[in-house]
């Protein structure tokens, strides 16, 4: 059975950096990409960045460029989601996701089950 | 690249609810919904336009043409209520609609 398990839920102040891990298991890591997602909320699904557990080679949303952080730890089989120099704004659910294929017409067909961040003073 | 969904549909129980994402030449790419009920992870019910996820029930079906794909749900139940994420692909960025709230009234 595959599964995607996220550390829990983090409080920081504006201006820290959270870490948020996603332990993977019941399939080859390493065969497919790890996306994450933001929800804010109340609000929709955006797009963050992604790793190929593979190389560790990695992209980035615009949005969130200089700020994230993504990594994959073959050894553990676990990704890896940093965001610095939080704000207010960055409150919200994160999710990790499995992209189903390398290919063409990939979907998220695995979700890990949210971790919350509250960023707070 | 941006998608567009309207932000509620209201369905009778049993009736069809159809459900609409809209982008330029979306009928080029394609394009996956998401199910998610509060408080849940979103969960895959449709891939590919029109392939339906082991375990989703057959009331689901896609399509997808033109800049419009549509996500349709027959027969709906009580435990369709939900909010309903198109997306598709935007080079390596996955691109979501706004979303849209199921109302099963």
């Amino acid at each position: 059975e595959v599964q995607l398990l996220q550390s829990g839920a983090e409080v920081r102040k504006p201006g820290a950096t959270v870490k948020i891990s996603c332990k993977v298991s019941g399939y080859t890591f390493t065969d497919y990409y790890m996306h994450w997602l933001q929800q804010a909320p109340g609000k929709g699904l955006e797009f963050m960045g992604l790793v190929d557990p593979e190389d560790g080679q990695t992209f980035y949303a615009e949005k969130f460029q200089g700020r994230v952080t993504i990594t994959a730890d073959k050894s553990t089989d676990t990704a890896y989601m940093d965001l610095s120099s939080l704000r207010s704004e960055d409150t919200a659910l994160y999710f990790c996701a499995r992209v189903s294929t390398r290919g063409v017409g990939g979907a998220y067909d695995y979700w890990g089950q949210g971790t919350l961040v509250t960023v707070s003073s | 690249y941006e998608l567009t969904q309207p932000p509620s549909v209201s369905v009778s129980p049993g009736q069809t609810a159809s459900i609409t994402c809209s982008g330029d030449k979306l009928g080029d790419k394609y394009v996956s919904w998401y199910q998610q009920k509060p408080g849940q992870s979103p969960v895959l019910v449709m891939y590919q336009d029109t392939k339906r996820p082991s375990g989703i029930p057959e009331r689901f079906s896609g399509s997808n043409s033109g800049n419009t794909a549509t996500l349709t749900i027959s027969g709906t139940q009580a435990m369709d209520e939900a909010d309903y994420y198109c997306q598709a692909w935007a080079g390596a960025t996955g691109v979501f609609g706004a979303g849209t709230k199921v109302n099963v009234l």
